[in-house]
């Protein structure tokens, strides 16, 4: 049992180049999200998936894309990278929509874009 | 709106003292409530979380942290640091009717011999 896993765990992108962030998970859990890391910021939502087939906005959607391949697969794509996409990045899961249950984490990937 | 503020940017401690980690949120009703530690390089972790009943809520590694409705906190607190324990953590909210957590800024903790 892996948990969340993510790919790759580090990458260098120029500005302009693309790329797609990569998570799964193995818990059979219904609900995926990524966040972006920034210092003194926490976590912003970037985009989440309720459930397989469904993906939502969150407080910073611009600039990627997200597919929900599978119930297991949730895919960041940064179409044209920015500098200002530096961040690490997390992808999570949790196993339904209530409130109180936890986010499971992935171990992140640091994009540095120059 | 929603939000979670951890006043404390970053903490130094002493390897066997007590912590406590602050954190307010803002919410109309009751929230869940969560904490997360991040070691360095590292995904976050849940350490503890409260949705009902007690107030006390007891967490892993030692670790515990009491609600209160009336000043709106939620903190963390460990009553012996271990060095292992340099990290950072984040406290988070849930609320109904949202499907994601509102995460405070996290609070960094240096442990020092």
């Amino acid at each position: 049992n892996a948990g969340v896993t993510q790919t790759p765990k580090f990458q260098v992108l120029k500005t302009g180049q693309s790329m797609t962030l990569q998570c799964a998970q193995d818990m059979n859990h219904n609900s995926m999200y990524w966040y972006r890391q920034d210092p003194g910021m926490g976590l912003r939502l970037i985009y989440y998936s309720a459930s397989e087939g469904t993906t939502d906005k969150g407080e910073v959607p611009n600039g990627y894309n997200v597919s929900r391949l599978n119930k297991r697969e949730f895919s960041l794509r940064l179409e044209s990278a920015a500098p200002s996409q530096t961040s690490v990045y997390f992808c999570a899961s949790r196993i339904g929509q209530g409130a109180h249950y936890e986010q499971y984490f992935g171990p992140g990937t640091r994009l540095t874009v120059t | 709106a929603q939000s979670v503020t951890q006043p404390d940017i970053h903490i130094t401690v002493s390897e066997g003292a007590s912590l406590e980690l602050r954190c307010n949120y803002s919410y109309g009703a009751t929230p869940y409530l969560f904490w997360y530690v991040q070691s360095p390089g590292q995904g976050l972790q849940l350490l503890l979380k409260y949705f009902s009943g007690d107030t006390l809520v007891q967490g892993i590694k030692g670790f515990e942290a009491e609600f209160k409705r009336s000043q709106s906190s939620f903190n963390l607190r460990k009553p012996s640091v271990h060095w292992s324990d340099a990290a950072e953590y984040f406290c988070a909210v849930g609320q109904t009717g949202a499907n994601n957590l509102f995460f405070g800024t996290g609070t960094r903790l240096t442990v020092i011999p």
